[in-house]
């Protein structure tokens, strides 16, 4: 499987600032995904992220809260603006192997929003 | 009624038990399942993949798929301390890029 990783791995922001999240894959993948987990939750896709395209967002889930940048195969970046304490969870990206079957995640990014 | 619904937990067994984790559905459409283990602080990992009905065994993981209950099972067997984690059950229409619908997670605590 490919190897993903994320930056930063945690971070602790102020109120109404924005965070940018990077995760890179060591391999070519078509789709990236973005995942959020908050505390006691499970995961809840936020948007799927095509290279050279724009993301398609989930019910709930915006652009202007949530940018995505796909500009190659191998990264992406989310970025989420105007925090508040709610968005305080972990933000994961993953990726679909080949065959579109199995699914794969990254170690993900801690946000706490104060 | 959420699609997905996973016992929270928290389970906690003694070393060598057998475990059993479970996820029922709603929707029938549902192909693929799949387990994943998650330990504190890090991202969920694949444990499992299987395609519609029947059983797949890997080491001391089994999973098993019953179609007609809606109904899908982890056993761990022999389980060890180094098991304790959250599993997640997730599961998609059919492959390709449909996206994927997680159970919240059981937390399991195996206790030497």
């Amino acid at each position: 499987s490919a190897v993903i990783s994320q930056k930063p791995s945690r971070d602790i922001c102020q109120r109404g600032t924005s965070l940018t999240i990077q995760c890179q894959v060591d391999s070519q993948v078509t789709m990236m995904f973005w995942y959020r987990q908050q505390p006691g939750q499970s995961l809840t896709l936020i948007a799927t992220a095509n290279q050279g395209s724009e993301a398609t967002y989930e019910s709930g889930f915006v652009i202007d809260k949530f940018p995505i940048s796909r500009p190659n195969l191998t990264f992406s970046t989310l970025t989420v603006s105007n925090m508040s304490p709610e968005d305080s969870s972990i933000y994961l990206c993953s990726l679909r192997d080949r065959a579109g079957n199995e699914q794969f995640f990254g170690p993900g990014t801690r946000l706490t929003v104060l | 009624q959420k699609e997905v619904e996973q016992d929270p937990g928290p389970l906690s067994v003694p070393e060598g038990a057998i475990v059993s984790l479970n996820c029922t559905y709603s929707n029938s459409a549902f192909q693929y399942f799949m387990w994943y283990r998650q330990y504190s602080r890090k991202g969920p990992e694949l444990l499992m993949y299987t395609y519609s009905s029947g059983n797949k065994e890997d080491g001391r993981f089994t999973a098993q798929v019953d179609k007609s209950s809606k109904y899908i099972s982890l056993f761990i067997r022999d389980s060890q301390p180094s098991d304790s984690a959250t599993y997640l059950c997730a599961m998609s229409l059919s492959g390709g890029y449909n996206k994927l619908i997680f159970g919240a997670g059981t937390r399991l605590a195996v206790h030497p």
